[in-house]
């Protein structure tokens, strides 16, 4: 159980373009989904949590009109970097928490976005 | 405030060897909850261990324990005999504060630690 899944696992886009990412929970409901963003050899920076059926809460630093969250399930959430410059080139992981038991309190981690913007 | 401490950035072991990972946390909530993740070169992160604040029993999982303190506020991760396939980045973390009843909390992440085994 607890499995996580994030999709595209590796995309190149153009400067000015938008791209989606899609993270599912495949075996739980995800009642909050988390998005990470890491840079090489650093730990990981929280960009938002989302409550399933509610707007996502971004923190600070975070522009919210440029890292679009949506989670309209309890098994999908996406993250759209809109109009990406070079600077958004970065790995972005998903992780997915549940209502209870085990899933309760553990974030579990999709296998993460390597975003390449030219 | 909050916070986690791995103060060894980078280890480096011969195959077959034992090493510990040293995480310490800091917070003034009397429930909270400690993690360990594992990210190999793929960069997935591997949920290891989930510890309770009110459970200090330590935890063995084959090669894998942990010893978690409250007295020294350190839950600390022990690889007994290493092997290769276990070099990657371990980190440590801690749930934050309640802030929204009922949602999950996010997690106070430590730097993390670069583990190395060499054959």
């Amino acid at each position: 159980g607890a499995v996580v899944s994030q999709h595209p696992s590796r995309v190149i886009c153009k400067s000015g373009t938008s791209v989606k990412i899609e993270c599912r929970s495949l075996d739980f409901q995800a009642t909050t989904m988390f998005w990470y963003r890491q840079f090489p050899k650093q730990s990981l920076m929280l960009m938002a949590t989302s409550n399933e059926g509610s707007k996502a809460t971004y923190e600070q630093g975070v522009e919210k009109d440029k890292f679009l969250i949506n989670h309209a399930s309890l098994t999908l959430s996406t993250l759209t970097v809109t109009s990406a410059h070079p600077e958004d080139s970065s790995f972005y992981i998903c992780s997915a928490s549940g209502p209870g038991g085990n899933f309760k309190e553990t974030q579990y981690f999709g296998p993460g976005t390597r975003l390449l913007v030219l | 405030a909050q916070k986690v401490t791995q103060a060894q950035t980078e280890i480096s072991v011969v195959e077959k060897e034992d090493v510990t990972l040293d995480c310490v946390y800091e917070t003034r909530d009397t429930t909270y909850y400690l993690f360990w993740y594992k990210q190999p070169p793929s960069g997935e992160l591997v949920f290891l261990i989930r510890r309770n604040s009110f459970d200090e029993q330590n935890e063995i999982s084959g090669r894998y324990s942990w010893n978690f303190q409250k007295s020294t506020s350190s839950f600390n991760f022990t690889i007994t005999a290493s092997q290769v396939v276990d070099s990657a980045v371990y980190f440590c973390a801690l749930s934050e504060s309640h802030s929204n009843a009922g949602n999950n909390r996010k997690l106070i992440w430590g730097l993390g630690t670069s583990l190395a085994v060499n054959p």
